[in-house]
């Protein structure tokens, strides 16, 4: 029932290395969210957006995390500096505004 | 800090027989709540989202909802083996639209 396009599906990467992922919200969900989701089934919020303005965004996101949604262009999660601890299933979400948030498939990230 | 918890961590049922699992939330000014099911680590597919205490139907999954007992949850009627999934409780507070999520039951339905 979600339209959320994510890419790449798949992405392996070295520790130290630049991982970079997609997002395409539905069409007319001006709210971006983007979690991440451990082997242990842990979700964490890193940061959303409305439109192109960040609204709230967890300390771990402003030091390697870095992520935007231009306007026109999909949105993105970069980590500047693999660790492997950063394993892990990234989800981004889209929603109007107070509505449902409807999850892409997600990118899976494997840092050896 | 809201803390979500689920219950049971597993469940197996058979085919055609009610499932139920639980959700319990520590913030009792929490004021949205939803369910998804996520397959094998796919994305996740929003079942039944609730707002008000009683319950919420949407199709076969029924939510209930007990603010004073900081208690929801998830009835699925009929289940079929392709229910078989990890059932998640979203949790939120306010505006801000963050999800808070618990850790799932993993459910398995038997032919």
């Amino acid at each position: 029932n979600s339209k959320v396009i994510q890419t790449p599906r798949y992405l392996v990467k070295g520790q130290g290395q630049k991982a970079k992922m997609r997002c395409i919200p539905e069409k007319g969900h001006p709210v971006v969210f983007w979690y991440q989701q451990n082997k242990n089934n842990e979700f964490k919020f890193l940061i959303n957006f409305q439109n192109q303005e960040v609204l709230q965004q967890i300390d771990m996101t402003e030091k390697r995390f870095s992520a935007e949604c231009p306007s026109n262009s999909p949105c993105s999660l970069e980590i500047q500096s693999s660790e492997a601890g950063d394993s892990a299933l990234y989800l981004c979400a889209s929603r109007r505004n107070q509505d449902t948030q409807y999850f892409g498939p997600g990118t899976r990230l494997l840092v050896l | 800090q809201q803390k979500v918890q689920q219950s049971p961590e597993s469940l197996t049922v058979s085919e055609g027989a009610m499932a139920s699992l639980n959700c319990t939330f520590s913030d009792g000014t929490s004021n949205n709540f939803r369910w998804y099911r996520q397959h094998s680590a796919k994305g996740l597919e929003v079942l039944v989202s609730i707002f008000s205490d009683g319950e919420k139907e949407e199709g076969r999954f029924t939510a209930h909802l007990n603010r004073a007992n900081l208690h929801v949850s998830l009835h699925i009627r009929e289940p079929q083996p392709s229910d078989s999934a990890v059932y998640l409780c979203a949790v939120s507070t306010g505006n801000t639209g963050k999800l808070i999520f618990g850790l799932g039951t993993t459910l398995q339905v038997q032919p």
